[in-house]
């Protein structure tokens, strides 16, 4: 098993649709975070969940809702998503996120399209 | 504002010449810098990072970088180009005290050309 496992690897959706990601971290890591990538931007910071307790939302819109149900697992649930939601949606993990010197491990990402 | 700067959106280079990926940043405080590889299709994986100390940091696959306090710079080097080194690059920077933020530069799409 790799580290980060994100499933799925694509999904398509339309705007009415309700999906969910997955994550599962492998590593003991008690952080979990959610990114996402746009094309030529920087990573954006969705959520952070430390020991299963969200610790950050940035600002992101209520049409996305994380779930954390254990260190291990992390969900982002979609609901009635926009075209411009499309995007990478990676998942990450780390020892202690109070530790900013310690490196991120990230999944292999799922690629959401919504028409 | 914080910020890192990749100024570069792509960088060509030929097989087995030198590379260097450009990275400056503008936090206040001391920073922590990083260097991520992204391979196609694939999430980010961690090449390097500087903490403290020696300045020149050695990381993953023959990559180096350098970090500059005077230059606010973090430049990603490697002395000898392979094709298998194209990717994108991401440059990222955290602050001791500040709770899992990382402040990351937009990319550097590497191209190496046999």
């Amino acid at each position: 098993e790799t580290g980060v496992t994100q499933t799925p690897r694509h999904l398509v959706m339309g705007m009415t649709n309700k999906k969910s990601l997955k994550c599962e971290q492998h590593l003991g890591h008690n952080a979990m975070y959610w990114y996402k990538q746009s094309a030529k931007k920087p990573l954006e910071l969705m959520f952070v969940y430390s020991l299963e307790e969200r610790v950050e939302n940035n600002s992101v819109p209520s049409r996305f809702s994380p779930e954390c149900p254990n260190s291990s697992h992390l969900f982002l649930h979609l609901h009635t998503l926009q075209p411009e939601d499309s995007a990478l949606y990676l998942c990450a993990s780390s020892q202690d996120p109070r530790i900013t010197s310690l490196e991120l491990f990230f999944g292999e990402g799922s690629r959401l399209t919504v028409l | 504002a914080q910020s890192v700067a990749q100024p570069e959106d792509q960088v060509n280079v030929a097989e087995g010449n030198p590379l260097t990926v450009k990275c400056t940043y503008s936090v206040s405080g001391n920073p922590y810098l990083f260097w991520y590889v992204q391979y196609p299709n694939r999430g980010l994986q961690f090449l390097l990072k500087y903490i403290t100390g020696d300045n020149l940091v050695k990381g993953s696959y023959g990559f180096e970088a350098e970090f500059n306090k005077s230059q606010t710079s973090f430049h990603l080097k490697k002395p000898s180009a392979l094709v298998s080194d194209s990717a994108l690059y991401f440059c990222a920077v955290s602050l001791e005290y500040s709770n899992y933020q990382l402040i990351w530069g937009a990319g550097t799409k590497l191209i190496i050309k046999p």
